[in-house]
């Protein structure tokens, strides 16, 4: 099912709580993303890594952290200091080399506050 | 950066119809432009893709222009069948690797 993996696929967060998500890939891609996406909405980039022990913020990254330590995993910690933190979520990862390069996605976590 | 926009929002089509969902990009230096389609509750998928050096691409029903100049570029659906229905993200890719998707347009096919 595509070499990416999220987990857990559902998350129920309480106020104040940090809490991560996984995504591990196995296609040995270089770049790896991290979008969120609310209901009826696109797809909003939170982090991205290109290398191993490297990362960068994209257009919402207050009140998420990432580390990227190994080249397969790249996960995301939602802070207690996101305060809407209810969306979807999704991991993605493609290859650096070339010229076009195809975005693949895992199957996202649906991260919701109670 | 990059801004991709995308229309329209919501498209309702008789089964068999046509669809077609048109975007624009700001940045003239990006060069690839994929179309990912997304089903309630499931990952984006990749449709079809065209290339800057490439004006027009076919896959069965589906089909993709790109026009430069003008920084426009379109999905052109034929035949819609209810299965067509879902979710369709426009993307542009420029130097460094970075996507930026459009607002998405959703997609419903009457049977």
């Amino acid at each position: 099912d595509g070499g990416i993996t999220q987990s857990p696929k559902y998350l129920f967060r309480k106020e104040g709580q940090n809490v991560t998500l996984s995504c591990e890939q196995n296609l040995n891609h270089d770049a790896m993303y991290w979008y969120r996406q609310d209901p009826g909405q696109g797809l909003r980039l939170i982090y991205y890594s290109q290398i191993v022990n490297d990362f960068q913020k994209g257009d919402i990254a207050e009140g998420y952290s990432v580390s990227r330590e190994k080249k397969e995993s790249f996960p995301l910690t939602v802070t207690s200091a996101q305060k809407n933190p209810t969306a979807f979520y999704l991991c993605a990862s493609t290859l650096t080399s070339g010229f076009y390069n195809e975005q693949f996605f895992g199957p996202g976590t649906r991260l919701t506050v109670l | 950066g990059e801004n991709v926009e995308q229309h329209p929002s919501t498209l309702s089509v008789q089964e068999g119809d046509s669809a077609v969902i048109k975007c624009t990009y700001s940045d003239s230096a990006s060069n690839y432009f994929p179309w990912y389609k997304q089903e309630l509750g499931k990952r984006p998928q990749l449709i079809i893709d065209i290339r800057s050096n490439v004006g027009e691409k076919k896959d069965q029903r589906i089909a993709v222009t790109l026009n430069k100049t003008a920084k426009h570029f379109s999905l052109h659906i034929t035949e819609t069948q209810p299965e067509d229905s879902a979710v369709y993200f426009c993307a542009a890719y420029n130097a460094g690797n970075m996507l930026t998707f459009g607002g998405g347009t959703r997609l419903m096919v009457k049977p």
